[in-house]
C-alpha cells in the first residue's frame, strides 16, 4: 500500500523565491497535517485539514505561508517569498477519523533557503 | 514553558541495558499520550500509545502519571536497533492537534 507521498524530497532555493511542497495522503484518510521540523524547535504543527477544509492554521508562521487542499488526494504548502529561516524539513501526515495517535507521515521535504 | 518537555539526551547505553525516558506536559486537560520513534533523517512513526493503567509491548513499557503530568518509556534489554530519537506526544483536549516534544536521543552501543 502506498503511504503518504511528498515531493520534492529535497529543495534548495534562494531567498525570495517561491517554494511549493506537495503531498498526497493515504487514500481514504480524511485528516491531513503539515508539520515543520527544525533542530531548534522540533516538530511544529503548521496547519491541518479535515475533509479538505482547513481546521486550524494557528501554527502557520506568517502570511508568507499558505496551504491548500483542493481535493482529498492532494495538498500543497507554499512559501512566498522564502527566507533562510524557513530552512527545515516539512512533513505531511494523514490519519483516518479523529486522531487516535497514529499519524502516518511522509518522508518529508528537506528545504534549504540560501 | 513548552507544552511537552523532554530531556534531549543523548542517552548512551550498552546493549542489554535498561533505559528510561521521562516527559512532562503542561496542559492538564490533555487526554491522549503517545511515544513516537524517529530514525535519523526519517519520518516519525508511532511506537506505542500510553494508557492510564500503563501498558507494555514486548521490551517497551509506557506509564502515565496524570497527577504529576508526566509520561515515561522504559526499554529493557536494549538492542542496537533501538538507537533513535524518541518523541513524546500529547493530544490536546479538543481538536486533533498532536503536540510533539523535541525528542530524546538514544544511542545503544555494542
Amino acid at each position: 500500500d502506498a503511504g503518504v507521498i511528498q515531493s520534492p524530497r529535497h529543495e534548495v532555493t534562494e531567498m525570495g523565491q517561491e517554494v511549493t511542497l506537495r503531498c498526497k495522503p493515504i487514500s481514504g484518510h480524511d485528516y491531513l497535517f503539515w508539520y515543520r521540523q527544525t533542530m531548534m524547535r522540533g516538530l511544529e504543527l503548521l496547519i491541518y485539514f479535515n475533509n479538505n477544509v482547513p481546521i486550524d492554521d494557528s501554527g502557520m508562521p506568517e502570511d508568507r505561508f499558505s496551504a491548500k487542499m483542493p481535493n482529498a488526494s492532494f495538498s500543497t504548502l507554499k512559501i512566498q517569498p522564502s527566507e533562510p529561516r524557513d530552512s527545515a524539513v516539512y512533513f505531511c501526515a494523514s490519519s483516518f477519523g479523529r486522531v487516535t495517535g497514529e499519524l502516518f507521515f511522509g518522508e518529508g521535504s528537506r528545504l534549504t533557503v540560501l | 514553558r513548552k507544552e511537552v518537555e523532554q530531556d534531549p539526551g543523548p542517552f548512551n547505553v550498552p546493549e542489554g541495558a535498561t533505559v528510561a525516558f521521562n516527559c512532562t506536559y503542561s496542559n492538564s486537560a490533555s487526554q491522549s499520550f503517545f511515544w513516537y520513534r524517529q530514525d535519523c533523517r526519517k519520518e516519525p512513526k508511532l511506537l506505542m500509545s500510553v494508557y492510564s493503567s500503563g501498558n507494555e509491548d514486548g521490551r517497551f513499557t509506557a506509564q502515565l502519571n496524570r497527577a504529576s503530568q508526566y509520561i515515561s518509556l522504559l526499554i529493557r534489554d536494549s538492542k542496537l536497533s533501538d538507537s533513535a530519537t524518541y518523541l513524546c506526544v500529547v493530544n490536546e483536549e479538543y481538536g486533533n492537534k498532536l503536540v510533539f516534544g523535541a525528542g530524546t536521543i538514544l544511542r545503544v552501543k555494542s
